[in-house]
């Protein structure tokens, strides 16, 4: 495609429920991060891959965060038992090594009631 | 990482240039300085990076002084349209990763 695309674009759930973001970055980039902006907030980094592997996952809030990238493509952000304060926008971002920019996609607007 | 300070906000009016001012006082010698500007929900967009001195694309300008501790942005004749927030970050890329830190930005305001 011809950027990064998340889905949902927007997921509405109750507390102690489990919910999964998906990332698809741009063709070919090997690098994807996770990011997390609360309302009026700057982003807070969670989580990057390289590939398959995930080096730096220091982000990551609590143990109720997990994520995973196969085929060094898609990636997926699995938040179990969901609280109330992880209601935000998950944005995902990928780059390639040949860049020195990462590109956005839209975002997963997260609300748990 | 190089913590980054910039203003919370600024105004301007449509046509005026508009210089926002990012501090990174402990910049070290491989980070770059990347601005990126967010529309209300919406991911950031890149907007220009540097490394020293000045910078030019289509969008705006980027001055880096020769210490390298702050950087300013220069938007020319504003819009309505560039009313966003804008993030100052550095970071370096000789890993291929770059760990983005986003601070809270800079709030623009264009009006009529």
């Amino acid at each position: 495609g011809a950027g990064v695309s998340q889905s949902p674009s927007n997921k509405v759930t109750e507390k102690g429920k489990d919910v999964e973001l998906r990332c698809d970055p741009i063709s070919g980039h090997t690098a994807l991060y996770w990011y997390r902006q609360s309302l009026g907030q700057g982003l807070e980094f969670l989580i990057y891959f390289q590939g398959n592997s995930a080096p730096d996952k220091s982000g990551l809030p609590s143990d109720r965060f997990s994520a995973e990238r196969t085929g060094g493509s898609v990636s997926t952000l699995t938040i179990q038992r969901t609280q109330q304060e992880d209601s935000a926008v998950y944005l995902c971002a990928s780059d390639g090594r040949d860049t020195d920019t990462q590109y956005f996609g839209p975002g997963t607007r997260l609300t748990v009631l | 990482l190089a913590k980054t300070t910039q203003p919370i906000s600024m105004d301007s009016y449509e046509g005026q240039e508009v210089n926002i001012t990012c501090s990174h006082n402990n910049i070290a010698t491989n980070d770059y300085i990347t601005w990126y500007q967010q529309f209300p929900s919406q991911g950031p967009r890149f907007i220009i990076q540097g490394y020293k001195t000045k910078v030019t694309n289509e969008v705006a300008s980027l001055f880096i002084p020769a210490d390298r501790k702050s950087s300013t942005l220069s938007l020319p004749r504003v819009s309505l349209s560039d009313t966003a927030v804008y993030y100052c970050l550095v970071g370096d890329y000789e890993t291929g990763f770059q760990k983005l830190v986003f601070g809270t930005g800079t709030r623009l305001l264009v009006s009529p």
